[in-house]
């Protein structure tokens, strides 16, 4: 059965940078674009960024633009989402997700990052 | 775009049948999603292009819509459907949320 297993989750400082990743099994990995979604505690779910399955094309929110990257490594069938100088307004479950026409057609079941002093 | 979803909470029984809206702020032809989410879960993909149901799905589930208004209709709620629903408008440049429906057991 296909599975994303997402980890790198935890408690970090404002200002502090994490690297979630999300590794990725039973499917043929970099045939899929992926996206990662968040929910904030009591929130809705808010897209964050979305990257081609060879790579080379990727897409951020504008209100994570300039602070995060997605980025994948197919050898290892892993997506990767680096948070930088990190907000108190961050403070989520980090979701992968893979795509399918635009749409997301499975998901993990995520990883919590807190944001706090 | 904006995706705005009504009710966002939902009181109702087993066995009765449920109508969840999605209204976009401007046309967006049936690009559109279903996910049902559960606390501590992943989400899951219930309907996409509007009407269609993703394989698996229980056929209770139903969309409907194109342009501006869709609806999400659960025909007859079961006890693994209290959860909180989401549609997402989707294109290559766009994959926005509403704010979700929450069904509860009445």
């Amino acid at each position: 059965e296909e599975q994303l297993v997402e980890s790198g989750g935890g408690l970090v400082q404002p200002g502090e940078s994490v690297t979630l990743s999300c590794e990725a099994s039973k499917f043929t990995f970099e045939n899929y674009a992926m996206s990662w979604v968040r929910q904030a505690p009591g929130k809705g779910l808010e897209w964050v960024a979305t990257i081609s399955g060879s790579g080379d094309k990727s897409d951020l929110a504008d209100s994570v633009k300039g602070r995060f990257t997605v980025s994948r490594d197919n050898s290892r069938n892993t997506l990767y989402l680096q948070l930088n100088s990190l907000r108190v307004e961050d403070t989520a479950i980090y979701f992968c997700a893979r795509n399918w026409r635009y749409y997301q057609d499975f998901w993990g079941q995520g990883t919590l990052v807190t944001v706090s002093s | 775009i904006q995706m705005t979803q009504s009710p966002s909470t939902l009181s109702a029984s087993v066995g009765d049948r449920v109508t969840i809206t999605c209204r976009a702020s401007q046309s967006i032809s049936t690009w559109l999603a279903w996910y049902q989410h559960k606390p501590g879960k992943a989400p899951k993909l219930l309907i996409y292009k509007a009407s269609s149901l993703e394989s698996g799905v229980p056929s209770r589930f139903s969309g409907s819509g194109s342009g501006t208004e869709f609806t999400l209709t659960i025909s007859s709620l079961q006890p693994d459907d209290f959860a909180t629903y989401y549609c997402q408008h989707y294109n290559r440049d766009s994959k926005t949320f509403g704010q979700g429906t929450k069904v509860e057991i009445k």
